[in-house]
């Protein structure tokens, strides 16, 4: 069974501040996908990464896939309260399952940006 | 920007009922889904599908449970005796090319079984 795992699960800090949120597996994944949501609204697609090793920057966003294509982080610089929000990361499985294979997802990494 | 689009937004109805769940997927995407999130719990994979059948189910998506695209541009999911644990956001979503690039997904329709 593949798994992703993300931490920290909460996050509160201030205006201005860095961070970074991790999701992790035991598993490769042929790519890695990151979401934000936002309470009762569907999960909005930031940026999917494909390539071992790879980082994309999306504005103050950074995104990594880890060169085993296990794992990714996105790290946020000066973070700003629109910034808040449930950021997910979800694999796209390796299983032979059709061209259009599911996604598995971790729980989350809510993120609180305190003016 | 294109959009996925879901109805109802809400949805309350009594255990044992049928409910169906409705989608209008981007109109150039080929491929198509339902995923839920229980409160509080993981978005959970129900089912894909592309040219007019279904190419992968889930564990969840037992025999209650069907989609269809009956006319071209919707894409339905349909729960033929609703159970209280069947509580939860469904999410409709679509992609272009098979899901590997990422998906559109729609706002969700909240289902609560009482």
């Amino acid at each position: 069974t593949q798994l992703l795992e993300q931490s920290p699960q909460f996050l509160s800090i201030q205006e201005g501040e860095n961070l970074t949120v991790y999701c992790n597996s035991s598993s490769v994944f042929s790519s890695l996908q990151w979401y934000r949501q936002e309470p009762g609204e569907g999960p909005v697609l930031l940026v999917t990464v494909v390539t071992g090793g790879e980082v994309k920057k999306l504005k103050r966003l950074t995104f990594q896939f880890g060169d085993a294509r296990k794992d990714s982080s996105l790290h946020i610089t000066a973070a700003q309260p629109g910034d808040t929000g449930l950021y997910l990361c979800a694999g796209r499985g390796l299983t032979n399952a059709g061209n259009n294979r599911k996604l598995i997802w971790g729980l989350g990494t809510s993120l609180a940006v305190n003016p | 920007e294109p959009e996925v689009t879901q109805t109802p937004s809400h949805q309350v109805t009594q255990m044992g009922q049928e409910v169906i769940l409705r989608c209008v997927p981007i109109s150039n995407h080929l491929y198509f889904y339902w995923y839920r999130q229980i409160l509080g719990q993981k978005v959970e994979f129900l089912v894909s599908f592309y040219n007019n059948e279904i190419s992968e189910k889930s564990e969840i998506f037992d025999d209650q449970f069907s989609v269809e695209r009956p006319d071209g541009s919707n894409f339905t999911l349909k729960i033929r005796s609703t159970k209280l644990e069947d509580s939860a956001m469904y999410f409709c979503a679509s992609s272009r090319t098979g899901g590997g690039y990422g998906y559109t997904f729609g706002s969700g329709t909240r289902l609560t079984v009482v």
